[in-house]
């Protein structure tokens, strides 16, 4: 199977302090990419997408300005928590698109656990 | 707003008998489906699908089942082993779509 990876995959920061979260697709290009986060106990829910080369879409109630997202190139997407709050402790998870119109064709990374102080 | 829901945060099987994890959904829109199973410090992989024009589909040992009518979803495991233990989620999506609306997962644990 197709290997997505993130780094960190924990970090703790100060609040206030911006903390960057990257996902690879290592083996392939993935044109689309999608950062989720997931609350103890709760769903995944999707944060935004992100296509290469253009603007990332955000889902409703997501503040673009708070989690900036840059899709540089085929295989590398990046989040960026900005002035990160303790509210903004969570599980983040990337994946990586290899096929539109295939669900099955996304590919996690293993998450990135955010704990702010 | 949960559309896709997995009301049962656990279950614990005996290894060897069948597991049986559960998924509703609400919005009618929605018409392929996913299982997902996620170990700790990993990421989810996926298991199995289903497209609303099928009722069962069928991979070894997993097996789900789509009533359209009753918006309700479920993954059989026969017979399930100690290696099933994860987390499982179900997810939702539209065809030609690529976002995907995800349970909260049921915590699976086979005992021996």
């Amino acid at each position: 199977g197709a290997v997505v990876s993130q780094h960190p995959s924990r970090v703790i920061c100060k609040s206030g302090t911006s903390v960057k979260i990257e996902c690879r697709s290592l083996d392939f290009q993935a044109t689309t990419m999608f950062w989720y986060r997931q609350f103890p106990k709760k769903s995944l829910m999707l944060m935004a997408t992100s296509n290469e080369g253009s603007k990332a879409t955000y889902e409703q109630g997501v503040e673009k300005d708070k989690f900036l997202i840059n899709h540089a190139s085929l295989t590398l997407s990046t989040l960026t928590v900005t002035s990160a709050h303790p509210e903004d402790s969570s599980f983040y998870i990337c994946s990586a698109s290899r096929g539109a119109g295939y669900p099955e064709t996304q590919y996690f990374g293993p998450g990135t656990r955010l704990l702010v102080l | 707003d949960q559309q896709v829901k997995q009301n049962s945060p656990s279950l614990s099987v005996q290894e060897g008998r069948i597991s049986i994890l559960n998924c509703d959904y609400t919005n009618s829109m929605f018409d392929y489906f996913l299982w997902y199973k996620k170990y700790p410090a990993e990421g989810p992989t996926f298991l199995i699908s289903i497209s609303s024009i099928k009722d069962k589909n069928e991979d070894g040992r997993f097996t789900v089942f789509l009533n359209k009518s009753a918006k309700h979803l479920s993954l059989h495991i026969v017979p399930s082993q100690p290696g099933d233990s994860a987390v499982y989620f179900c997810a939702a999506t539209s065809k030609g779509a690529q976002k995907l609306v995800f349970g909260q997962g049921t915590r699976l644990t086979i005992n021996p």
